[in-house]
């Protein structure tokens, strides 16, 4: 079946750090993918997507190529702040149910 | 627009118990799904549905009940409540169609005395 793997944090940054979150994934077909961050105490928001191959999605200073070849879709951010420090998660979606399958989630904290 | 709203918040239920999380969308969403989050295992899937009246399971349905009776609600019950099920449930609704991406509840933090 459909899966994702993340790398395993926690990520600690200095503030205006470059951060990679690394993320690939297993999917017959072509699947969708996303990335969701889940501030401290809160649900979850869509952070960015992409739908297709060598798309790439972006918010916030956030972007992601979605890597057909490689089956990846790592997360960057050139300069993070300490509003960014959240969980940060890939996902996927495919197939005609449409389920969102997750990764376990990368702890990102930036220090000051 | 409200968008997914779940209620109660916070729920603390004796073992054996059952009761119902509610989940309710105003988007006109066709596919829903709940999810727990437990620490260092992420979101797992529990149930979801692709329209009113179809339903089916994800990666981790024992000890729970959905249905779909409307577009609107997703209601998930817990039928006799085990400690291994306290957990933070999230329901989540999406278009149909690649790429719609999901909208998330903000969750309902259960704990099982």
């Amino acid at each position: 079946g459909n899966s994702v793997t993340q790398m395993e944090g926690p990520v600690t940054l200095s503030e205006e750090a470059f951060l990679t979150i690394n993320c690939t994934y297993t999917a017959t077909g072509y699947p969708s993918l996303f990335w969701y961050v889940q501030y401290p105490g809160e649900g979850l928001q869509l952070l960015l997507k992409a739908t297709k191959a060598d798309d790439k999605g972006s918010n916030k200073g956030f972007e992601a190529t979605y890597r057909k070849e490689t089956t990846s879709f790592h997360l960057e951010k050139g300069s993070v702040q300490v509003s960014d420090s959240a969980v940060y998660f890939c996902a996927l979606t495919g197939g005609a149910t449409n389920k969102l399958i997750f990764g376990t989630g990368t702890l990102l904290a930036v220090q000051p | 627009n409200a968008g997914v709203t779940q209620t109660p918040k916070f729920q603390v239920l004796k073992t054996g118990q059952s009761m119902t999380l509610q989940c309710a969308q105003d988007m006109n969403h066709e596919y829903m799904s709940w999810y727990r989050q437990d620490p260092g295992m992420g979101l797992r899937l529990i149930h979801y549905s692709v329209g009113a009246g179809i339903t089916d399971q994800g990666e981790v349905p024992n000890g729970y009940n959905v249905s779909r009776s409307t577009t609107e609600d997703f209601p998930l019950r817990l039928l006799s409540a085990a400690p291994s099920q306290t957990s933070v449930y999230f329901c989540a609704s999406s278009f149909s169609g690649t790429g719609a991406g999901y909208t998330f509840g903000s969750g309902t933090r259960l704990t099982v005395v």
